[in-house]
């Protein structure tokens, strides 16, 4: 599986935009975007994945770069339940199974 | 709707005892999976399953881990005998099998092996 790179955390305020930054700049052509999040003591969520166009979900945002080397979650609004670990995860396309392979994800603190 | 229920929650043993974790998937789901999270490692696959059918168990450590998936409602992870370094929290996922189907995952099972 190709890798991800995020940062280790990010801090925000509540009710104000987050924009959570992932590379991949190794993507191949057929690798899909996905994105989970995990809260505290919760198993993870799927938030969002895309591969080519930006995508929109009631949760969050995708925003892809056009060489798909980068992209971008956006959580519009912060609320404190929005405080989790944040993955980046590249998954083939063309294979069969829904493998992921989890890296160590963006920690996201959000302050009232 | 009933997500991914795993049990036993928590479960504290002592090492050489055989543990085993349960999960029941989401009705209508044919792929399950197991996850392993600890601090120094994070989140990693042990082992997933394709209409009952044990399809990559590569990310199992050793032999002592065997997972059984005897139904579509039903899988077992079990540990025998349990070494300390086995504590961890464990995790099963389902989901349906296809390219970008998301996967649900359970609330985990602690494992304390003393």
């Amino acid at each position: 599986d190709a890798k991800t790179t995020q940062p280790n955390s990010m801090e925000s305020n509540e009710e104000e935009p987050v924009h959570l930054p992932c590379n991949h700049s190794t993507i191949s052509g057929t690798d899909y975007i996905h994105w989970y999040r995990q809260l505290p003591s919760q198993g993870p969520e799927y938030v969002i994945h895309g591969l080519t166009s930006n995508v929109n979900n009631r949760m969050a945002s995708l925003a892809i770069a056009e060489d798909r080397k980068s992209s971008t979650l956006i959580l519009h609004r912060a609320t404190l339940r929005d405080a989790a670990v944040y993955y980046c995860i590249l998954r083939d396309g063309k294979a069969a199974g829904n493998k992921l392979t989890f890296g160590g994800g963006t920690r996201v603190l959000v302050k009232p | 709707d009933a997500g991914v229920i795993q049990s036993p929650r928590h479960e504290v043993t002592e090492m050489g005892q055989e543990v085993t974790l349960r999960c029941k998937p989401i009705s209508g789901h044919n792929s399950l999976f197991w996850y392993r999270q600890t601090m120094m490692r994070g989140l990693e696959l042990l082992i997933y399953f394709n209409n009952n059918v044990p399809i990559d168990d590569s990310g199992m450590p050793e032999d002592r881990f065997s997972a059984k998936m005897p139904n579509a409602s039903f899988s077992t992870l079990k540990i025998q005998p349990s070494e300390p370094r086995d504590s961890a929290v464990y995790f099963c996922a389902s989901t349906f099998w296809g390219s970008n189907q998301p996967q649900h995952f359970g609330d985990g099972t602690r494992l304390s092996i003393l």
